[in-house]
Parts: structure tokens; C-alpha cells; sequence
């Protein structure tokens, strides 16, 4: 099992660009979850999904879109990239939404935007 | 509204036991204790959890006291490693999924050679 994957690693946008980040797990898991992470500071959940076709918001939701179209992937959609979306990214997954339930992360894409 | 408070910053030396502590002197009867952890540029790693009892796995022990409002991680014998920031998390009812954990600052654990 790969885990989850998430591509690009590494990413450089200009102001106003629009980009994909992908997320896949192939592990059946149910839950799936986007974090940005800013220099210094705890992870924020921007959205998450709870199985394919549901999905909702999480804490610093503005400026992004996602879409939950099969079990194995989560993609998040930035539409006009911004400075203040300088930050890196990180998926999860879970089997359920139980409290006993730990999260499985990916590696992270490094975001930039001038 | 911060539900644990963790020290920013700690040191240990290599081979030593390393006690990371966590208060939550607020947590209720049906919320759980989390431990995960960041290695540098990486993902957060589930580390351990636990409600009431002492639990123990293969990374770590987690030690709650009686009145379940602190916690401390144990790693045994602490390798550099196991250098990484340590991320306390209490998680429960009603707020039981886990979208609903937050990662704060946590503890930056420093292992010494």
C-alpha cells in the first residue's frame, strides 16, 4: 500500500493562477481531509469528505474547492491563487469518523504564490 | 479557547526516556487524549491515544493521570529520530469526528546526541 499520495511536492504560482492539488489513498478509506499548514503554526482543516460525493467545509475553507467523485480521491481546486495561500498542504485519511480513528497523512505539497 | 497547553520547546538526550507532559484540565468524561507527531517537512504520524487507562504500543506509552486533566507521552529510549513536534489533541463528544482535530503548536522535541 502506497498510503496517501499527494502530487506536485512542489509548487510556484503567480497572483490569480489556478491549480490542482491531488490527493489519492488506496486504503478504503471513507474519510478524507485537506490541512494547510502556515510557517510555524498547527495545521488548519480547510475541507473534508466523508464519502464520494459528500463533502464539506472545514475551518479556512475561502479560496478553495473540492471534489469527492470516487473513494480513492480528493482533490483540492485553488481558482485564483493569492499570497495568503502560500502555505503547505497536507491530505489525510481515515476508515471512519470515530474518535478512536487515527488519521493517515500524506507527505505535504509546498505552495507558493508570488 | 485552547483545550491543552504543551510546552513549546523541549530537550533529551539521546537513549534517555523522553516525557513530553500535556494538561487538560478541562476535558470531559467521553473526550479522548491524541498524540501525533511532525518530523520536519512531513506529515503529522499517529502516535498513540487513550480515555482513561495508561495505554502502550510499539512508538510509545501514554500515562493519564486519575483525574484525567494532564497526560504525558513517553518515548522509552529516544533516538534522534525522534526529533519532531508533538501535537496533545483531546477529541470526543459532541465534537466526535475527526475533522474536528485541531493541531495547535505543540512541543518541539529535540533529541541530543
Amino acid at each position: 500500500n502506497a498510503g496517501v499520495t499527494q502530487t506536485p511536492k512542489f509548487r510556484i504560482l503567480k497572483i490569480g493562477q489556478s491549480m490542482t492539488l491531488q490527493c489519492a489513498q488506496d486504503m478504503n478509506h471513507n474519510y478524507m481531509y485537506w490541512y494547510r499548514q502556515d510557517p510555524g503554526m498547527g495545521l488548519k482543516l480547510i475541507y473534508y469528505s466523508v464519502g464520494a460525493g459528500i463533502t464539506d467545509k472545514g475551518e479556512v475553507p475561502n479560496g478553495y474547492n473540492v471534489s469527492r467523485s470516487t473513494t480513492e480521491d480528493f482533490p483540492l481546486r485553488l481558482e485564483l491563487a493569492a499570497p495568503s495561500q502560500t502555505s503547505v498542504y497536507f491530505c489525510a485519511s481515515s476508515y471512519s469518523q470515530g474518535a478512536s480513528e487515527k488519521l493517515f497523512f500524506g507527505s505535504g505539497t509546498q505552495l507558493s504564490v508570488l | 479557547d485552547a483545550k491543552t497547553t504543551q510546552p513549546p520547546s523541549m530537550d533529551c538526550a539521546e537513549g534517555r526516556a523522553a516525557n513530553l507532559p500535556c494538561n487538560h484540565s478541562t476535558i470531559s468524561g467521553n473526550e479522548y487524549v491524541y498524540w501525533y507527531r511532525q518530523i520536519h517537512s512531513q506529515g503529522p504520524q499517529y502516535i498513540i491515544h487513550g480515555l482513561k487507562n495508561n495505554e502502550t504500543n510499539e512508538m510509545a506509552s501514554l500515562i493519564i493521570t486519575e483525574d484525567r486533566k494532564s497526560s504525558t507521552l513517553i518515548l522509552p529510549h529516544a533516538t534522534l529520530r525522534d526529533t519532531a513536534v508533538y501535537y496533545c489533541i483531546v477529541l470526543g463528544l459532541p465534537n466526535f469526528g475527526n475533522e474536528k482535530l485541531t493541531f495547535g503548536t505543540g512541543t518541539r522535541l529535540t533529541i541530543i546526541p
